[in-house]
């Protein structure tokens, strides 16, 4: 069964070093989200991406984050400068489409642990 | 804007028991509803959805019914088994956003033999 992976699973890095997730959706997804959760906090919507652009964005998505697909198969998540808070259990996901029942499926990599020391 | 809350957890049960953990939620306009069950050191798997109001979503013996005068998807299971002991939320997309999920706190299950 095709599924979304994440790589590195565990992260750690110092305080405003740049860091890069990367996530690999499944195949012929269009739509590519990141979440995130802080320990022992809910589960926060980052960003999605469609065609190749930023569909939409949460305000925890400022201007150290950014999103890219550099290829036919990855997704990325950039932070450019790294905080303390950024630490966090980092979800990429992928679905096939939208269509207006909202009806399409995420599916969700494993996540990847985001330690910033 | 969207939002979603789960009842306090974490829920201990023994094998066999009724399970029932409650979620209500707030949204404008006709959200889809769902629930997610994460088990150890793996993602987010969806357990069921439902996409208009009574609907009711199941799978692996777990239930929701969507209840728009309620604003509630409680998620129940008749009989729990230790396999179950995992962390549960509940979510939403649509009403005001596509495609963005908002999830609830989560709650961790546990089920002892």
């Amino acid at each position: 069964e095709p599924e979304v992976t994440q790589t590195p699973s565990h992260q750690v890095t110092q305080m405003g070093q740049e860091v890069i997730l990367r996530c690999v959706p499944i195949s012929n997804h269009l739509y590519f989200y990141w979440y995130r959760q802080i320990l022992g906090q809910k589960v926060e919507f980052l960003v999605s991406f469609y065609n190749n652009e930023i569909s939409e964005k949460s305000e925890i998505f400022d201007d150290q984050f950014s999103v890219e697909r550099p290829d036919g198969s990855n997704f990325t998540l950039k932070i450019r400068s790294t905080k303390l808070e950024d630490s966090a259990m980092y979800f990429c996901a992928s679905s096939v489409t939208l269509d207006r029942d909202n009806s399409y499926e995420q599916y969700f990599g494993p996540g990847t642990r985001l330690t910033v020391t | 804007g969207n939002s979603v809350t789960q009842m306090e957890g974490p829920v201990t049960l023994s094998e066999e028991a009724f399970l029932t953990i409650n979620c209500t939620y707030t949204a404008t306009g006709y959200p889809s509803l769902f629930w997610y069950v994460q088990y150890p050191g793996e993602g987010l798997q969806l357990l069921l959805k439902a996409t208009k109001a009574d609907d009711k979503g199941s799978n692996k013996g777990f239930e929701a019914t969507y209840r728009k005068e309620t604003t509630s998807f409680h998620l129940e299971k008749g009989s729990v088994q230790v396999s179950d002991s995992a962390v549960y939320f509940c979510a939403l997309r649509g009403g005001t956003s596509y495609g963005k999920l908002t999830f609830g706190q989560g709650t961790i299950l546990t089920v002892h033999p």
